[in-house]
């Protein structure tokens, strides 16, 4: 069956530009998180989504980042006015949703920021 | 709040020998513990869980890891490393008190020469 697919796979923009970055889960996967993975930074955990709970927003590093998941599928990631240090990997992962059930990742958008 | 600290960014070893990646984690509350690995430009994929079950957790690729709750650790094994194990491995810590949120370390990348 389908993973979880994220697009584009690379992303090179100039700085203050606005990007979007797309994420499909698996389907029936209730849970979805983003994360960035920047080098030698392991992952930073960003926003997940939960089912029609409110998403914890508690990663999201400014007012820049934000997150919506349209009819419990399809997520966006959009950055604002885009920085340097935005540059990164952005990771997708999505779960059955449950603390102990192990996330399924997809292989991430690397955005570059000229 | 949890954490969690990989001890070595990186750790190489000869093919055949000992694998031992360490990994404390911090929980206010019994915590669930995964380890994943990941490929070059790929996303991560699950090794193992940890979920207050039996405190040595049997993963794919023949790894293990032992839950010591009196360590706070969850160090991950392979008794005889191959070529291919050669990645990227992130401990991870989920609590399953206020929702889903997942932390992960800072990864540790993992040599083997042969």
């Amino acid at each position: 069956g389908a993973g979880v697919s994220q697009s584009p796979s690379n992303k090179v923009t100039e700085k203050g530009k606005d990007v979007e970055l797309r994420c499909d889960p698996i389907s029936g996967h209730t849970a979805l998180y983003w994360y960035r993975q920047s080098l030698g930074q392991g992952l930073e955990f960003l926003i997940y989504f939960q089912g029609n709970s409110a998403p914890d927003k508690s990663g999201l590093p400014s007012d820049r980042f934000s997150a919506e998941r349209t009819g419990g599928s399809v997520s966006t990631l959009t950055i604002q006015r885009t920085q340097q240090e935005d540059s990164a990997v952005y990771l997708c992962a999505s779960s059955l949703g449950g603390a102990m059930v192990a996330q399924h990742f997809g292989d991430g958008t690397r955005l570059s920021i000229l | 709040a949890q954490s969690v600290t990989q001890l070595g960014s990186h750790v190489s070893v000869s093919e055949g020998a000992l694998v031992l990646l360490r990994c404390n984690y911090s929980s206010s509350v019994p915590p669930y513990l995964f380890w994943y690995v990941q490929y070059p430009n790929q996303g991560l994929q699950l090794l193992l869980k940890y979920t207050s079950a039996a405190t040595l957790v049997k993963g794919i690729n023949g790894f293990e890891a032992e839950f010591k709750k009196s360590e706070t650790s969850f160090h991950l094994t392979k008794p005889s490393a191959h070529m291919s194990d050669a990645a990227e491995y992130f401990c991870a810590v989920s609590e399953g008190t206020g929702g889903f949120k997942t932390i992960f370390g800072a990864g540790t990348r993992l040599f083997v020469k042969a």
